[in-house]
């Protein structure tokens, strides 16, 4: 069972919809949570990092991290069709300089 | 700034032969890893390094050498490639994983191994 879970999708939303992504890890060590946006044929780029638990917000996106239940969302506001990509969360902390992925979510934004 | 550059972007080998796919970065990055990324399994790290003459095993190192002599170069090695190698591999670097230090990757090499 790998380290970070996430949902595959792909998930489907019209133009202007909030999109939920969301992600699970087992590894209690893990202490700084990313999410990537990867473009089809392209490396992914990080889109937010949140250290610990909390929400952090830039512009149309916010990212959550609930270290008591290990889950981590991304949330994005008024979706555009320039939005539509693979998410990918990954989590790293303690000892290891291991960053772990999820499987990534590939979200389609409909016009 | 050319950021994270891999060579070659597309290749095919035969099973059996070797390869060694390049990964440079002018950032002066200390930290730089190997990831493949397969349909349904997402990124894997294969090996990481945390500076020049360290390196260490990530999720899938078997069938995988690296070295770092450099700053700059993370080469990744198939000693003999097999065709559960085909896969996207991409080369990323950071000044330091930790304190949200950002991951630049590079634009990935498709390996496909017949």
């Amino acid at each position: 069972q790998k380290e970070v879970e996430q949902d595959p999708g792909p998930l489907s939303v019209p133009e202007g919809a909030i999109v939920s992504l969301n992600c699970t890890y087992s590894n209690s060590a893990f202490q700084y949570f990313m999410w990537y946006r990867q473009y089809s044929r392209k490396g992914p780029e990080l889109l937010m990092y949140t250290y610990s638990s909390g929400n952090k917000e830039d512009g149309r996106f916010t990212a959550q991290v609930d270290k008591s239940s290990k889950y981590i969302s991304l949330f994005i506001r008024d979706s555009q069709p320039s939005d539509s990509a693979t998410y990918l969360c990954a989590s790293h902390g303690g000892a290891t300089n291991k960053l772990i992925f999820g499987t990534g979510t590939l979200l389609a934004v409909q016009p | 700034n050319a950021g994270v550059t891999q060579t070659p972007k597309f290749q095919v080998l035969k099973t059996g032969q070797s390869m060694t796919l390049q990964c440079a970065q002018d950032m002066n990055h200390e930290y730089m890893s190997w990831y493949r990324q397969d349909p349904g399994m997402g990124l894997r790290l294969i090996h990481y390094s945390v500076g020049a003459g360290i390196t260490d095993q990530g999720e899938v190192p078997n069938g995988y050498n690296v070295s770092r002599s450099t700053t700059e170069d993370f080469p990744l090695r198939l000693l003999s490639a097999a065709p559960s190698q085909t896969s996207v591999y991409f080369c990323a670097s950071s000044s330091g994983i930790n304190s949200g230090n950002t991951i630049y990757f590079g634009e990935g090499s498709w390996l496909t191994v017949v």
